[in-house]
């Protein structure tokens, strides 16, 4: 079966530093764009970027641009989303999908992993 | 900010036919990128409803149904049931931007 497994919910403070992860099985994880997605408190779905994990090229939409880095450990098909300093208005669920690196192979975004809560308090 | 637009809300009684229009550019829909549409139960992730317009991934019901026109995209949901309460959203590429796109989502209510 193929999943995406995301890590646990997150409460931080201001100012601190956050790591969520998501971990791949049941494919070719090399084969696959990540994707991470934003979803604000009662908002819609808002593409942060996404990362080849075969190289770990990355783009990003320019509204994340800066605030956010994306990386990837192929060896254990694991990506990452990271904040080096987080914010109130960073509170959300953050979702990461794959679709196939090969252009010809379609880009949507199956499946979803359960998505990470973050929520930045004082 | 969304560069597809979506309707905020359709609703529909039991059993009839409701559909949610997706509204792009030239530099998304417009250019031939695919539009795929995605239902996000409540409390729950999105999943894969349609992809490339018009396919529907294996389980999806045959209610579920896509289609293109210009620079739009449709979603029509026949035979309304009370477990299609949920909010859908459409998806595709944008060049200028460079990266993938969401609709604005669009709720929709079982009367």
């Amino acid at each position: 079966e193929v999943q995406l497994v995301q890590s646990g919910a997150e409460v931080k403070k201001p100012g601190e530093s956050l790591t969520i992860s998501c971990k791949g099985s049941g494919y070719s994880f090399t084969n696959y764009w990540i994707n991470w997605v934003r979803q604000m408190p009662g908002k819609g779905l808002e593409w942060m970027g996404r990362i080849d994990p075969s190289d770990s090229y990355n783009n990003y939409s320019p509204s994340f641009q800066g605030h956010v880095t994306l990386s990837v450990d192929k060896s254990i098909s694991t990506a990452y989303l990271q904040w080096s300093s987080l914010k109130a208005s960073d509170t959300a669920i953050y979702y990461c999908a794959r679709h196939p690196i090969a252009a010809s192979d379609g880009d949507w975004f199956d499946p979803w992993g359960q998505g990470t809560p973050v929520t930045v308090s004082s | 900010q969304s560069v597809l637009t979506q309707p905020p809300s359709v609703s529909g009684a039991p059993g009839q036919r409701v559909t949610i229009s997706c509204t792009g550019s030239s530099s998304n829909i417009g250019a031939g990128y695919d539009v795929h549409w995605y239902q996000q139960l409540p409390g729950t992730a999105p999943k894969l409803l349609i992809y490339a317009y018009i396919n529907r991934p294996s389980g999806v019901p045959d209610r579920f149904s896509g289609s293109k026109s210009g620079t739009s995209a449709s979603l029509a949901i026949t035979g309304l049931r009370a477990e299609d309460e949920a909010d859908y959203y459409c998806q595709s590429y944008d060049s200028r931007l460079s990266g993938h796109v969401f609709g604005t989502g669009t709720k929709v209510t079982v009367l």
